[in-house]
């Protein structure tokens, strides 16, 4: 059974461009959450998506958003990017939705923004 | 605000020595806490804990849950090599309905 797949795996970008982040959950999850890891920050939810829909959003500005497809297969996009914004972008997949505990856990997206 | 605060937030052992690691949250509407170990980049299931005294058992690995206290430990005995990571205490709020990560404790286990 695949894990998560999370493309690009490393990307570089510059200030003011934006980025597009896809996940690919494990067959038959419906849930897909993003997190922001940082080192000062740490692990820090983003968004949840379960059945197409968005079910829950964190704190961030509205520069960062996200989608999920009819197969599951979610997308995050990131606009007017900040220096702020360099991290490691996990995603996690789980069959009834983030609350209901274990998570599958991608390798995540680096982000570098210069 | 909720919050979840981890401790140490690092510590360096020797093999085959037990350690402790601890987790302590403020969350309005506690629904569960959960473990995670993060080694490189994807972070990998340990335990989901809901109900107070309940040790939860896998190997050298245990935890448990204080929903008086509003802490969990988790315990890692005969440690290896292999155990060194980052350890991930994460707790679930029904009434915000996201995951709160602490900061992580990140274990060093030498030869």
């Amino acid at each position: 059974k695949a894990g998560v797949t999370q493309t690009p795996r490393y990307l570089i970008k510059t200030r003011g461009q934006q980025v597009t982040l896809s996940c690919s959950p494990i067959s038959g999850h419906r849930s897909v959450s993003w997190y922001q890891q940082t080192p000062g920050q740490g692990l820090q939810f983003l968004f949840e998506y379960f059945s197409e829909t968005q079910r829950n959003k964190g704190n961030f500005p509205g520069r960062f958003s996200g989608r999920q497809f009819s197969n599951s297969r979610s997308e995050m996009n990131v606009s007017t990017l900040e220096l702020g914004d360099s991290a490691l972008y996990l995603c996690a997949s789980s069959y009834r939705g983030a609350n209901t505990g274990e998570l599958f856990f991608g390798e995540g997206s680096r982000l570098t923004v210069l | 605000e909720d919050k979840v605060v981890q401790s140490p937030l690092s510590l360096v052992v020797h093999e085959g020595d037990t350690v402790t690691l601890n987790c302590s949250y403020e969350v309005t509407n506690f629904r569960s806490l959960l473990w995670y170990k993060q080694e490189k980049k994807a972070p990998t299931f340990l335990f989901m804990l809901t109900s107070s005294g309940i040790e939860k058992k896998s190997g050298r690995l245990s935890s448990i849950l204080d929903k008086k206290e509003l802490f969990s430990i988790l315990n890692i005995t005969a440690t290896q090599t292999g155990d060194s990571a980052v350890y991930l205490c994460a707790v679930y709020s029904s009434n915000t309905g996201k995951l709160i990560f602490g900061q992580g404790t990140t274990l060093q286990v030498k030869p």
